[in-house]
C-alpha cells in the first residue's frame, strides 16, 4: 500500500464547477499535512497547509480527518488557471524522519471554457 | 523570501558522464535539504536528506556512491550524478527548510528543478 494515496483523475471540469479531491495516508504517526499544486515541467508550489480544524484560503479548503486518515481539497468557482495537478503532501514526525514529506502520485486538473 | 534556485536548470549529456547539481538558498539559512527525482507521470520521490556539515541520509533503494550529495554551507547543497546513463534522465528537484520557521509550519520551499537528460 503506497503511504499517501490519491485519485490520479484527470478531472475535466468547466469554469465555475467544484471539485473535490481526496487522499488517504498510511501512517498513524504524521504530523503536518499538505496541498501543492504542480504545473506542467514545473517545481511543486505549496497551495495551503492542512490542519485539523480545516480552513480556508480563498476559495480553496482543506479537511483532515486523523481517525480516518484522510485528507481533502475543495475548490469552488474553479478558473482555468486552476488547471494543474494537486499534490497531497505528508511530512512524519520524529527522529531523523522529521520534515521528510511523502507526495502521493497527484491528482490532474483540466478546468476547461 | 525563501527563494530556492538550482543549476542548471537543463542538461544533456552522454552516457558515463558525471552531471553536477546545485541547490542554493538566497535569502535564507538551511541546515536541511531534500532531494527529489520526478520520472514523466510519476510523483516525486525522496532521495536524500541533506543536513549541513554531515552525511547525507539516503532512502532505501538510492545509491549513494551513484548519488553524491555535498552540503559544505547553510545555503549550497550539490548531488552529483556519477556515470549517468539513460535510466537517470528525469526531474531532479531539491527543497530546502528555513531554519527560522522550522518546526513551526515544517514547510519546505522548493527549486525549479532541474531537467537531465542523458544519451
Amino acid at each position: 500500500r503506497k503511504e499517501v494515496e490519491q485519485d490520479p483523475g484527470p478531472f475535466n471540469v468547466p469554469e465555475g464547477a467544484t471539485v473535490a479531491f481526496n487522499c488517504t495516508y498510511s501512517n498513524s504517526a504524521s504530523q503536518s499535512f499538505f496541498w501543492y499544486r504542480q504545473d506542467c515541467r514545473k517545481e511543486p508550489k505549496l497551495l495551503m497547509s492542512v490542519y485539523s480544524s480545516g480552513n480556508e484560503d480563498g476559495r480553496f479548503t482543506a479537511q483532515l480527518n486523523r481517525a480516518s486518515q484522510y485528507i481533502s481539497l475543495l475548490i469552488r468557482d474553479s478558473k482555468l488557471s486552476d488547471s494543474a495537478t494537486y499534490l497531497c503532501v505528508v511530512s512524519n514526525a520524529g527522529g531523523t524522519s522529521y520534515g521528510k514529506l511523502t507526495f502521493g502520485q497527484g491528482t490532474i486538473l483540466t478546468v476547461h471554457p | 523570501g525563501a527563494v530556492v534556485s538550482q543549476h542548471p536548470s537543463w542538461v544533456i549529456c552522454k552516457s558515463g558522464t558525471s552531471v553536477k547539481i546545485e541547490c542554493r538558498s538566497l535569502d535564507f539559512q538551511a541546515t536541511t535539504m531534500f532531494w527529489y527525482r520526478q520520472f514523466p507521470k510519476q510523483s516525486l520521490m525522496l532521495m536524500a536528506t541533506s543536513n549541513e556539515g554531515s552525511k547525507a541520509t539516503y532512502e532505501q533503494g538510492v545509491e549513494k556512491d551513484k548519488f553524491l550529495i555535498n552540503h559544505a554551507s547553510l545555503t549550497l547543497s550539490t548531488l552529483t550524478v556519477t556515470s549517468a546513463h539513460p535510466e537517470d534522465s528525469s526531474f531532479y528537484i531539491c527543497s530546502a527548510r528555513n531554519l527560522q520557521l522550522a518546526g513551526v509550519r515544517n514547510e519546505q520551499f522548493f527549486g525549479p528543478g532541474t531537467r537531465l537528460t542523458v544519451l
